[in-house]
């Protein structure tokens, strides 16, 4: 099984509805992220938890919100999703605890808005 | 922005050729790590170096770290198809703050 799981892989909403992408993850990694990916902008940081009582904004929160579950679940929703909300979103995880802080990269929700 | 910035954008070689992509940042760092992303998919981590470093190897990867230009370059020895991909770097300034990630550089490898 994968170790970081995101669901749904693929999802078609349209504009003002409310949607809710869930990351579930299996490496005991107290750190989780969320991106998106547009095309010829790299990754932009939504939002990031360095633990269950820690949430943090990114470079693009507006829009966007989180929660932290549990150390192993972290969801986005996108209270009222609007067409320039149409991207690749990934969520992550990592683990400082060697000081390296390398990132592991769920599949990936291909979301569109229309 | 403290991102990094990687050159050049994009990158055709041949099959068997080296490629070499390069990455800038700003700010001291703890780390610089890179990544691969083939299309649609999730990143994965190649290679990661150390501040305190100046060259690592893995395979067919070498990565240098030029902490006085605040730079580094990852080399592909001998591409092949496969490694047609787009590829990040990313950089660690502290334990409280995130990773922050280049924009990328889309490699092709031709057959």
């Amino acid at each position: 099984d994968a170790d970081v799981t995101q669901t749904p892989r693929n999802r078609i909403t349209k504009t003002g509805k409310r949607i809710m992408l869930e990351c579930s993850q299996t490496k005991g990694h107290d750190r989780m992220y969320w991106y998106r990916q547009d095309p010829g902008l790299g990754l932009r940081l939504i939002y990031y938890s360095f633990d269950v009582k820690d949430i943090n904004k990114g470079e693009i929160s507006d829009g966007y919100s989180v929660s932290r579950q549990a150390q192993a679940k972290f969801s986005l929703s996108l209270e009222s999703a609007i067409p320039n909300q149409t991207a690749l979103y990934f969520c992550a995880t990592s683990d400082y605890a060697r000081g390296t802080d390398t990132q592991y990269f769920g599949p990936g929700t291909r979301l569109t808005v229309l | 922005s403290q991102q990094g910035e990687e050159d050049p954008q994009a990158l055709s070689i041949q099959e068997g050729e080296n490629a070499t992509m390069n990455c800038s940042y700003k700010t001291s760092i703890n780390n610089l790590q890179w990544y691969r992303q083939n299309s649609g998919r999730g990143l994965v981590h190649l290679i990661l170096i150390r501040s305190n470093e100046r060259e690592k190897h893995s395979g067919r990867l070498r990565v240098t770290l030029d902490t006085s230009k605040k730079s580094s370059s990852l080399l592909i020895t001998a591409s092949r198809a496969a490694d047609t991909a787009s590829y990040f770097c990313a950089t660690v300034f502290s334990g409280n703050t995130p990773l922050v990630f280049g924009k990328g550089t889309r490699l092709s490898v031709i057959a």
